[in-house]
């Protein structure tokens, strides 16, 4: 069985600050690990996913997300927040075929 | 980068009509696509697995009479209403993977989603 937790429903940043979407998982297998966003009344839109490799790894818009194995973890950062990065950003696992969602958590920027 | 696309993005009918919700992958090929239904500020629930030119694979708790898919095609799937109830309006999302790119490591792709109210 494979399952993401995202500890946080919101997360309130400052524009300019970095910020930081906590994310970490369980799966029986090598996790295949992804992050998305969504903008209101919006699909979900690739960010980035980490596969194997560097355990850094660069998405759009800025993004990056930092793979951790012991703490089994895959948290997504940015280094200067933007008005604009406001949005549901949902962490996602898979071991097999089927991915698993996490709840998501609404990240806003405050000016 | 890969497009999927839905049709129609906002519906609304009247109790006990049926309603049908089209997803199409615009530049890819995707013998397995999925339906999600997202209820206001929750994740996704994953409604089923649509693959084409066999029957569709239903999660736990999914009535498959109530919520009838067909994949004709490799770049379109339906998903239809069957007697809309107000319990039935939600945001509906698609999704789709490239099949010629290979499922292992492929993020999906979404459709810009479906918002269903039932009167």
């Amino acid at each position: 069985a494979q399952s993401v937790a995202q500890p946080e429903d919101q997360v309130n940043v400052a524009e300019g600050n970095p910020l930081t979407v906590k994310c970490t998982y369980s799966v029986s297998g090598n996790p295949y690990l992804f992050w998305y966003v969504q903008y209101p009344n919006r699909g979900l839109q690739f960010l980035l996913k980490y596969i194997t490799g560097d355990n850094l790894v660069k998405g759009s818009y800025g993004f990056e997300a930092e793979f951790n194995k012991s703490q089994t973890s895959f948290h997504l950062k940015k280094p200067s927040a933007l008005v604009s990065d406001s949005a549901l950003y949902f962490c996602a696992v898979r071991d097999g075929y089927i991915p698993t969602f996490g709840r998501g958590t609404s990240l806003i920027v405050h000016p | 980068g890969a497009v999927v696309s839905q049709h129609p993005s906002r519906v609304i009918c009247k109790s006990g009509t049926s309603v049908k919700i089209e997803c199409r992958s615009l530049d890819f090929q995707a013998t397995t696509m999925f339906w999600y239904r997202q209820f206001p500020k929750q994740s996704l629930m994953l409604m089923a697995t649509s693959n084409e030119g066999s029957k569709a694979t239903y999660e736990q708790g999914v009535e498959k009479d109530k919520f009838l898919i067909n994949h004709a095609s490799l770049t379109l799937s339906t998903l239809t209403v069957t007697s809309a109830h107000p319990e039935d309006s939600s945001f509906y999302i698609c999704s789709a993977r490239d099949t010629f790119q290979g499922d292992l490591y492929n993020e999906q792709f979404f459709g810009p989603g479906t918002r269903l109210t039932v009167l």
